[in-house]
């Protein structure tokens, strides 16, 4: 079994602030993690992932996160908030095996202040 | 490379009408995903096909929703009878299956009921 928690269903920072969204997670098998971001009245679009080998992760539009095996946590950061980050961010798990699930989080929704 | 791509995009009906949403995903993708994505929470997964078989429905409200995926590509997602708490968002995903780890989104289907 699998599950996710995304701590802050809300945060606000200012523009050109640090951006640190929490996600912690529980498997039961070496896990898959994933950012996904949503912009309104859009599908899911990966931000990144990580899968095995190194655990700080890169993705797209400066976002990064590190996974932790001994805090089960995947937080996302961003060094500078930019207006355009203002979303909602899911982080999800899943198992490495074939029949691939994801399991969400609830979101966390990201609002930049100027 | 073309998305996944989802219909209608937008939909409104009473309650206790029936509603039809299609997908077609990646070409080549032998896996594909439904999930309900409630406002404020996290994509839930409905149905996961593996090429024409269904692998997981086990959350699949089965008196009120079916799936399809006939010829082991485009799919078909039914409910019916409609009731108001099946406002939600239909996401379709695919993903590539066992080699593949990224599991890619459609711009959802928005479904109200009244």
């Amino acid at each position: 079994a699998q599950s996710v928690t995304q701590l802050g269903s809300h945060v606000s920072v200012s523009e050109g602030a640090l951006v640190l969204l929490r996600c912690n997670y529980s498997s039961s098998v070496p896990p898959y993690l994933f950012w996904y971001v949503q912009y309104p009245n859009q599908g899911l679009q990966l931000l990144l992932k990580y899968t095995t080998g190194a655990t700080l992760v890169k993705g797209i539009n400066g976002f990064e996160a590190e996974f932790k095996k001994s805090e089960t946590s995947f937080h996302l950061t961003k060094p500078s908030a930019h207006m355009s980050d203002a979303a909602e961010y899911f982080c999800a798990v899943s198992g490495s095996g074939s029949a691939r699930q994801l399991t969400f989080g609830s979101g966390t929704q990201l609002t930049v202040l100027p | 490379e073309a998305g996944v791509a989802q219909s209608p995009r937008y939909k409104i009906i009473e309650k206790r009408q029936s509603v039809a949403f299609w997908c077609n995903p990646i070409s080549g993708h032998a896996t594909l995903y439904w999930y309900q994505q409630i406002l404020g929470q996290g994509p839930k997964l409905l149905i996961q096909f593996q090429n024409n078989g269904v692998v997981d429905d086990s959350q699949l409200p089965k008196d009120r929703f079916s799936a399809e995926r006939l010829k082991g590509v485009d799919s078909t997602l039914k409910i019916q009878p409609a009731k108001l708490e099946d406002s939600a968002v239909y996401l379709c995903a695919s993903n590539q299956g066992a080699s593949g780890n990224t599991i890619y989104f459609g711009e959802g289907s928005w479904l109200t009921v009244v």
